[in-house]
C-alpha cells in the first residue's frame, strides 16, 4: 500500500501570501495524483488531478505539479475561502486508493 | 449533473452491520464511464477509502477492511450500497459515497451521513 505523508500538519498565513503543501509518497506515483479541499461539515472538492489539472470550476491560483514521490499542491495569492483543510490522493494502482493525512491551513 | 444522496441508519450497535445506500440522479449508474466509491471520515480525523464498485459489478475493498466490507451496485434502482459487518466504536464516521471518472476530472460527492456505532 502506497502511503503518503502531507507536511507541514499546519500551515499559518495571511491574506495575499503564497501557501506550498507538499506531498510524499512512500513509493512513486505514475499519474493518479489528486487534491481535494475540505471545509467544515462539508464534502471533499476536487481541485487539482491527474497532478497538475485544475478540475472544472477551480480558480487558476491554485496549482499542482510533481513527479515520481514528490508532490505540491501552490495557491499563489490566499484568498479568505482558501483557509481549510486539504488532502492528497493516489491511485496508482486504480481503482485502489490512499489519502494523505491533510494539511491544515489557517489564517494567521 | 450527478447528485448523490446517502441514506441508511444514523445509529448502529457494536458487533452488527452498517448498511447505506448511494442514490444516484442526473445519470445513469450503468455508464462504463464511472467508477463508485465509499469513502469514511472519524470525527476530526483524516479521510479512508473503504472500497470502489464499477458498473459491471467488480469491486475493489480497502485491505484494511477488506474482511468486513460489502458494495454492491443495483442498476435497476440507481443505487449502489455500503454493507459494513461486525462494526466497532472505530467505525464512527461519516460516510460519503463519490463518483470518480478516471482522468477526467469529474468527481462529485454526497453530502455524507453520519453513523455511530453505539457500545
Amino acid at each position: 500500500e502506497i502511503v503518503l505523508t502531507q507536511s507541514p500538519a499546519t500551515l499559518s498565513l495571511s491574506p495575499g501570501e503564497r501557501a506550498t503543501l507538499s506531498c510524499r509518497a512512500s513509493q512513486s506515483v505514475s499519474s493518479y495524483l489528486a487534491w481535494y479541499q475540505q471545509k467544515p461539515g462539508r464534502a471533499p472538492r476536487l481541485l487539482i488531478y491527474d497532478v497538475s489539472n485544475r478540475a472544472t470550476g477551480i480558480p487558476a491560483r491554485f496549482s499542482g505539479s510533481g513527479s515520481g514521490t514528490d508532490f505540491t499542491l501552490t495557491i499563489s495569492s490566499l484568498e479568505p475561502e482558501d483557509f481549510a483543510v486539504y488532502y492528497c490522493q493516489q491511485r496508482n494502482n486504480w481503482p485502489m486508493c490512499t489519502f494523505g493525512q491533510g494539511t491544515k491551513l489557517e489564517i494567521k | 449533473q450527478l447528485q448523490l444522496q446517502e441514506s441508511g441508519p444514523g445509529l448502529v450497535k457494536s458487533s452488527e452491520t452498517l448498511s447505506l445506500t448511494c442514490t444516484v440522479s442526473g445519470g445513469s449508474i450503468s455508464s462504463s464511464n464511472y467508477y463508485w466509491d465509499w469513502i469514511r471520515q472519524p470525527p476530526g480525523k483524516g479521510l479512508e477509502w473503504i472500497g470502489t464498485i464499477y458498473y459491471s459489478g467488480n469491486t475493489y475493498y480497502n485491505p484494511s477492511l477488506k474482511s468486513r466490507v460489502t458494495i454492491s451496485i443495483d442498476t435497476s434502482r440507481n443505487q449502489f450500497s455500503l454493507r459494513l459487518s461486525s462494526v466497532t466504536a472505530a467505525d464512527t464516521a461519516v460516510y460519503y459515497c463519490e463518483v470518480v471518472v478516471p482522468t477526467a476530472g469529474i468527481d462529485y460527492w454526497g453530502r455524507g451521513t453520519l453513523v455511530t456505532v453505539s457500545t
